[in-house]
């Protein structure tokens, strides 16, 4: 079975600090693909960035990094300078590479993250 | 259109009474998925569909639940019977199959009363 924990239920920052949110992952596949997502007030779910279980690389997209560890089985999202418009919840999501969990995607709880001024 | 598009946004249903719940995939997406959103919840995975088929519906929680997809496109929730936990927002998710990322529909919210 699959399952992605996010243990961080809320955090609250001032404008321009720097926010990490974290999710654990746990799957029996080899390979398997790692999501995260944002969730506005308005309520669609935004896909933000996907990594597939071989590719431990560290990635930057502007403010945006995430951070692979398959040795701990992680993949942290940290926000830079944050801003109010990054105020969302976030969710971290897990699919499998093949066999019966291919192709759908398990979600962590979320963590909303709530920017100040 | 250019994104998933989710009809009804809204609908208010009796205890008891039948409902469908539409999806309007991403043109050219082959891969189709239904989830449920409780308040406070992450997406629960609820069926999968890849073309016309079922490949996974694994995840509907009994049999008032139903969804078909006959034309490798537009997609339908059925609920039967409906319950007041039925309660929560449906997502309707495409993508283009395996491990590429889902694009979701802004949802319906379902409310049993």
């Amino acid at each position: 079975a699959q399952k992605v924990t996010q243990a961080q239920t809320e955090i609250s920052v001032v404008e321009k600090e720097d926010v990490t949110l974290d999710c654990v992952y746990e799957t029996r596949d080899t390979t398997y693909y790692l999501f995260w997502y944002k969730q506005p007030p308005s309520g669609e779910l935004v896909f933000l960035i996907r990594r597939n279980s071989f590719d431990e690389q560290n990635e930057i997209s502007g403010r945006y990094s995430w951070n692979f560890q398959k040795s701990t089985s992680s993949f942290n999202f940290t926000i830079t300078a944050s801003q109010v418009v990054d105020s969302a919840v976030y969710f971290c999501a897990l699919s499998g590479g093949g066999g019966t969990s291919y192709g759908k995607l398990t979600f962590g709880q979320g963590t909303i993250l709530t920017v100040h001024p | 259109g250019a994104g998933v598009s989710q009809t009804p946004s809204n609908k208010v249903t009796e205890k008891g009474k039948y409902v469908e719940l539409r999806c309007d995939p991403i043109s050219g997406h082959t891969a189709l998925y239904w989830y449920r959103q409780s308040l406070g919840q992450g997406p629960e995975f609820l069926i999968y569909f890849q073309g016309t088929g079922a490949a996974d519906d694994s995840g509907l929680p009994n049999d008032r639940f139903f969804a078909v997809r006959p034309e490798g496109s537009v997609s339908t929730l059925k609920i039967q019977r409906t319950e007041r936990g039925d309660s929560a927002v449906y997502l309707c998710a495409s993508s283009g199959g395996g491990g590429t990322e889902a694009f979701f529909g802004q949802g319906t919210r379902l409310t049993v009363v």
